[in-house]
């Protein structure tokens, strides 16, 4: 069954620098998420993206977040001077039309 | 007030026990989601529904529109169903996005 991959895994950055995160969501798939959970916390949406736009963000969204769809396969977010309170699992989803999101398994960010 | 509540926020249960988790939401919602996220930390779409009931082998899941309010079911749990299970639901109120309960953690012990 096809799947949404995330990478890395884990990251570890310092304060202040960039980090991009990786996704490839499901092939055919149109609508794509990122997500993020604060350690024990709920999982919070930040931003979907469709036809090579965004189509909606959170408030947790701000100037430094941008996400990008570089080629036909690659979903990514960046982040551009991270924060400590950025620390948390970033997690990519991808859904067609009025189809269920389907999940990749996290990216683990820890900001030094 | 949360948008998405869920009840109970922890269960232990035996195995072979009927478990029921509860979720109820405030506004009208398109499409309501429950997703099952293992101590790895990575989350498996169980279902998503807009009406009514659905069933996935020991796993149904059950919504009613007018009382805003869902509830999914492990029937015979055993314990590799341990993991904290998430409802999330869809709406134009919401800003068009997932908005997420808290998740029951669930064990269930052998």
């Amino acid at each position: 069954e096809p799947e949404v991959t995330q990478t890395p895994s884990h990251q570890v950055t310092q304060m202040g620098q960039e980090v991009i995160l990786r996704c490839v969501p499901i092939s055919n798939h149109l609508y794509f998420y990122w997500y993020r959970q604060i350690l024990g916390q709920k999982v919070e949406f930040l931003v979907s993206f469709y036809n090579n736009e965004i189509s909606e963000k959170s408030e947790i969204f701000d100037d430094q977040f941008s996400v990008e769809r570089p080629d036909g396969s690659n979903f990514t977010l960046k982040i551009r001077s991270t924060k400590l309170e950025d620390s948390a699992m970033y997690f990519c989803a991808s859904s067609g039309p009025r189809e269920p999101q389907h999940f990749g398994d996290g990216t683990r960010l820890s900001i030094l | 007030k949360n948008e998405v509540e869920q009840s109970p926020q922890n269960l232990t249960a035996q195995e072979g026990e009927f478990i029921t988790i509860n979720c109820s939401y405030s506004v009208g919602i398109s499409a309501l989601h429950w997703l099952q996220q293992h101590p790895g930390g990575g989350i498996v779409s169980l279902f998503m529904l807009s009406s009514g009931k659905k069933k996935h082998g020991r796993l149904i899941a059950t919504i009613n529109i007018q009382e805003k309010h869902s509830s999914l079911h492990i029937t015979a749990s055993h314990p590799r169903d341990s993991a904290v299970y998430i409802c999330a639901a869809f709406s134009m109120e919401y800003g068009n996005k997932l908005v997420f309960g808290a998740g029951t953690i669930l064990r269930v012990k052998s």
